[in-house]
């Protein structure tokens, strides 16, 4: 009983590097999101997408790019990583009604 | 935009105490709140989640209200556990695709 997995679960990066976050989902859903949170200031979304095939920016989307490849699976891209970009990134995936959380990817940019 | 606000930050009280956390949203047109527990270096886990036609939800300690109109959600733990701490969010769905995020109240309960 899988749910939303989330690779890797820790990573250190250094400014200017690029890499992509993973998340897959088992529960057949239509809705997938990506948030960081950060100290003090809750989690915040950085996309969104409702479908298969279809992305929206969220509150915080600058630096990020994202890519539905199939239902199952929604991944999160840093071009170019700076320093402001260290957080822990959680995605999620839900119904209408409730949203379920992976477990969270540390990211460190030095 | 939405606020969320949770107040208090942080919480300790000893083991057995019954204690209220508290959640405030500045826009009342929410589709549902759902109220969640992280714990250090976890992900979110969903307690509960009230519908905007709901009151309340109960599950086994736990007690979430709700009055939409005031902009207030309070979580009641019953005779809290050393277990039961852990950082409790409160979150608000607007439409389809967002949720707001209250900064959280970290609980820790003292044996």
């Amino acid at each position: 009983n899988a749910g939303v997995t989330q690779t890797p679960k820790f990573q250190v990066l250094k400014t200017g590097q690029s890499m992509t976050l993973q998340c897959a989902q088992d529960m057949n859903h239509n809705s997938m999101y990506w948030y960081r949170q950060d100290p003090g200031m809750g989690l915040r979304l950085i996309y969104y997408s409702a479908s298969e095939g279809t992305t929206d920016k969220g509150e915080v989307p600058n630096g990020y790019n994202v890519s539905r490849l199939n239902k199952r699976e929604f991944s999160l891209r840093l071009e170019s990583a700076a320093p402001s970009q260290t957080s822990v990134y959680f995605c999620a995936s839900g119904t209408y009604t409730e949203a379920f959380f992976g477990q969270g990817t540390r990211l460190t940019v030095v | 935009k939405q606020e969320v606000t949770q107040i208090p930050a942080a919480l300790s009280v000893p083991e057995g105490e019954n204690l209220v956390l508290n959640c405030s949203f500045t826009d009342s047109a929410i589709y549902n709140l759902q109220w969640f527990r992280q714990d250090p270096g976890k992900g979110l886990t969903s307690l509960l989640l009230i519908q905007s036609s709901q009151r309340e939800q109960t599950s086994g300690r736990l007690n979430a209200s709700l009055d939409k109109s005031s902009g207030r959600s309070t979580l009641y733990i019953a005779a809290s556990q050393p277990g039961d701490s852990a950082t409790y969010l409160c979150a608000v769905k607007t439409g389809a695709n967002n949720l707001f995020f209250g900064t959280g109240t970290r609980l820790t309960v003292i044996p």
